[in-house]
């Protein structure tokens, strides 16, 4: 089974806090992405990465920066924590690369309160 | 540029009862069709995809979606409901023609299922 781990299932940061979010992946998945959910919206895909070191911006990417050093880790990292970006974040990963028709398996998610 | 549309935010039913979720997209090219089921504190898990051929698809769970290309939808179904059914639903996209892995998500139903 492909196994998508995140580091905390609940987060309470401060408003200007650095914020690092952790998603680790065990199926050699060249692609990783965080994506926030909010209701009424969905989900939103922030950054994407296809390779180490590689990376994509998504659709809302403003506010956040991601690493991936290592091929099974993919990290999120919030710069200075505003208020408008308690969510709840989801990592995933699939297989890679080209055109084919990969799902993706996600992880149980990191709510996030910043107050 | 590629999207879905969920055009229903709830959808009732009883158990025992047949299901319809419905999902239209646009891409603009050929598409991959996804649907996904999360459960309330959880990622989501992956129920089905289309790629090609029987319009028909099968999944997990008794699930099964139907792709329509002439009114661009993928509509979820199953036979009979059951209350463990009860949980959110996504519909996602990516065009055959694009580069990257990503898929675009709807913005989720909620179907009810009462006993």
């Amino acid at each position: 089974d492909v196994k998508v781990t995140q580091s905390s299932r609940y987060l309470v940061k401060r408003t200007g806090e650095k914020v690092f979010l952790e998603c680790v992946q065990d199926m050699d998945h060249e692609n990783m992405f965080w994506y926030r959910q909010d209701p009424g919206l969905g989900l939103r895909l922030i950054y994407f990465s296809y390779d180490v070191k590689m990376k994509e911006k998504g659709d809302i990417p403003e506010g956040y920066s991601v690493s991936r050093e290592k091929k099974e880790r993919f990290s999120l990292i919030l710069e200075s924590a505003s208020t408008n970006q308690t969510s709840m974040y989801l990592c995933a990963s699939s297989w890679g690369p080209g055109q084919g028709a990969y799902e993706q398996y996600f992880g149980p998610g990191t709510r996030l309160t910043v107050t | 540029a590629q999207s879905v549309a969920q055009p229903e935010d709830q959808v009732n039913v009883a158990e025992g009862n047949p299901l319809t979720v419905k999902c239209t997209y646009s891409v603009s090219g050929n598409p991959y069709l996804f649907w996904y089921v999360q459960y309330p504190n959880r990622g989501l898990q992956f129920l089905l995809k289309y790629i090609t051929g029987d319009n028909l698809v099968k999944g997990s769970y008794g699930f099964e979606a139907e792709f329509n290309k002439s009114q661009t939808s993928f509509h979820l179904k199953k036979p009979s409901a059951l209350v463990s059914d009860s949980a959110l639903y996504f519909c996602a996209v990516r065009d055959m023609n694009s580069g990257y892995s990503t898929l675009t998500f709807g913005k989720g139903t909620m179907l009810l299922v009462s006993p």
